[in-house]
């Protein structure tokens, strides 16, 4: 079945050290999302990707970085991790910007210790 | 600018009677709305969505939700619940037709609590 696969679902890094989440797609969506979600709140948008062009929310802080090698591959990148980042990584995906629906993929749950 | 607001962080029902999650939004542009279902450490699914049309959308595992543009709601209803059902929901809206930024913008959520 086409679908956003996330890896790993569950993450555990040490304060301070870099860590990578994956996210992959068999869809062939031109966007995809990357969303972090704390207990019991809403999903915040961190950043998207149109294609090739990176868009970053004004409140995203600069530890967090994003790549897109391929259509089907993207990664998020938390350089410095803290206590304070520790959430749940939704990615999603959805066919064009003017969309009708994101799907989402089962969400990596990053603990920082 | 799209918001929206989700009435009652918490709702239970017992097992049988209607649900009924209430959802207001805000926006510059006609919406796109959506609810999306959490399960406990899992993403999110899609429930339903209005675009354009039928302003009554009916989506899976039984649940509708209406459009009411001038009370500015989308509410999600289901006639009976199943203990199935408990979960976290959110109610969404987009940047909407036409949108060259397609972000989506989230209610806080309700959690769903099914009794026996």
């Amino acid at each position: 079945d086409a679908m956003v696969i996330q890896n790993p679902r569950y993450q555990v890094t040490q304060f301070g050290k870099p860590v990578t989440l994956s996210c992959s797609q068999t869809l062939n969506h031109n966007v995809m999302y990357w969303y972090q979600q704390k207990s019991s709140q809403a999903p915040k948008l961190l950043f998207h990707y149109y294609d090739k062009d990176f868009n970053n929310e004004a409140d995203t802080p600069d530890n967090f970085q994003s790549r897109r090698p391929n259509t089907s591959f993207c990664f998020l990148d938390i350089r410095s991790p803290g206590l304070g980042d520790a959430a749940m990584y939704l990615c999603a995906t959805s066919r064009d910007r003017g969309f009708t629906e994101a799907f989402f993929g089962q969400g990596t749950r990053l603990t920082v210790v | 600018a799209q918001s929206v607001t989700q009435l009652g962080s918490h709702v239970s029902v017992s097992e049988g009677a209607l649900v009924l999650l209430r959802c207001n939004y805000s926006s510059s542009v006609p919406p796109y709305l959506f609810w999306y279902v959490q399960y406990p450490n899992q993403g999110l699914q899609l429930l339903l969505k209005y675009t354009t049309g039928a302003t009554l959308v009916k989506g899976i595992n039984g649940f509708e939700a209406e459009f009411k543009k001038s009370e500015t709601s989308f509410h999600l209803t289901k006639p009976s619940a199943h203990m199935s059902d408990a979960a976290e929901y959110f109610c969404a809206v987009s940047d909407g037709r036409g949108s060259t930024l397609g972000r989506l913008y989230f209610g806080r959520g309700t959690q769903l609590t099914v009794w026996p």
